[in-house]
């Protein structure tokens, strides 16, 4: 069974320090998700990994993809307080589809 | 744009009720998933659609939970009978294909009794 770690599970950083979460899974996949949900909220898709060496950008977020480590990394510069939210990342090997365990960060001023 | 509708959006049922959900995904969306979320975990798939077809549902429970696809619209997804431990959040989503980003509807939250 593919298995998805995130780490860390909480996260409390000051606004404007950078931090990094972590993705591990345990087989083959070259597709890889990352998410963020709100308390109460749906999910909203933030990238999209489709290949070894991707790296993604979007406002302070960036995302990384290493499939041979099998890790993929999301990256917070300068955080503030609209990033406090829980972070997933989910592998997709084509026949099994599963999201990891979560990273919930609070950004405090 | 719409984006996916899910109804309804709450339900409370007594176990051993059944319990359908409905999700109309994005226009032209062809995948569409099925996910479970309890409090404080991820989503776990439970049925993906390619068109029509589930191409993936190893997670769904069989014994108690149905799903359906006509068309390749809009979907239903069904339990009977619920049981206590199906109290969750059943979240639907859709993409243009599989690889594409994934939207997400507002969930319904199912609660058993």
């Amino acid at each position: 069974e593919l298995k998805v770690e995130q780490n860390p599970l909480f996260l409390s950083m000051q606004e404007g320090k950078n931090y990094t979460i972590y993705c591990n899974y345990s087989t083959t996949s070259d597709r890889l998700y990352w998410y963020r949900q709100d308390p109460g909220k749906s999910l909203e898709s933030l990238f999209v990994l489709l290949s070894n060496g991707a790296v993604k950008q979007e406002g302070r977020l960036m995302a990384s993809l290493d499939t041979k480590a099998r890790l993929s990394t999301l990256h917070i510069t300068a955080a503030v307080h609209d990033l406090s939210a829980t972070y997933f990342c989910a592998v997709d090997t084509g026949n099994q589809f599963y999201f990891g365990t979560g990273t919930s960060l609070t950004v405090i001023p | 744009e719409a984006g996916v509708v899910q109804s309804p959006r709450y339900k409370i049922i007594e176990k051993k009720q059944p319990v359908a959900f409905w999700c109309n995904p994005i226009s032209g969306h062809n995948t569409l998933y099925w996910y479970l979320q309890n409090l404080g975990q991820g989503p776990e798939l439970l049925i993906r659609y390619e068109n029509e077809e589930a191409v993936d549902d190893s997670q769904l429970p069989k014994d108690r939970f149905s799903a359906e696809r006509l068309k390749g619209v809009d979907s239903t997804l069904k339990i009977q009978p619920a049981e206590l431990g199906d109290s969750a959040v059943y979240l639907c989503a859709s993409s243009f294909t599989s690889v594409d980003t994934q939207y997400f509807g507002p969930g319904t939250r199912l609660t058993v009794l």
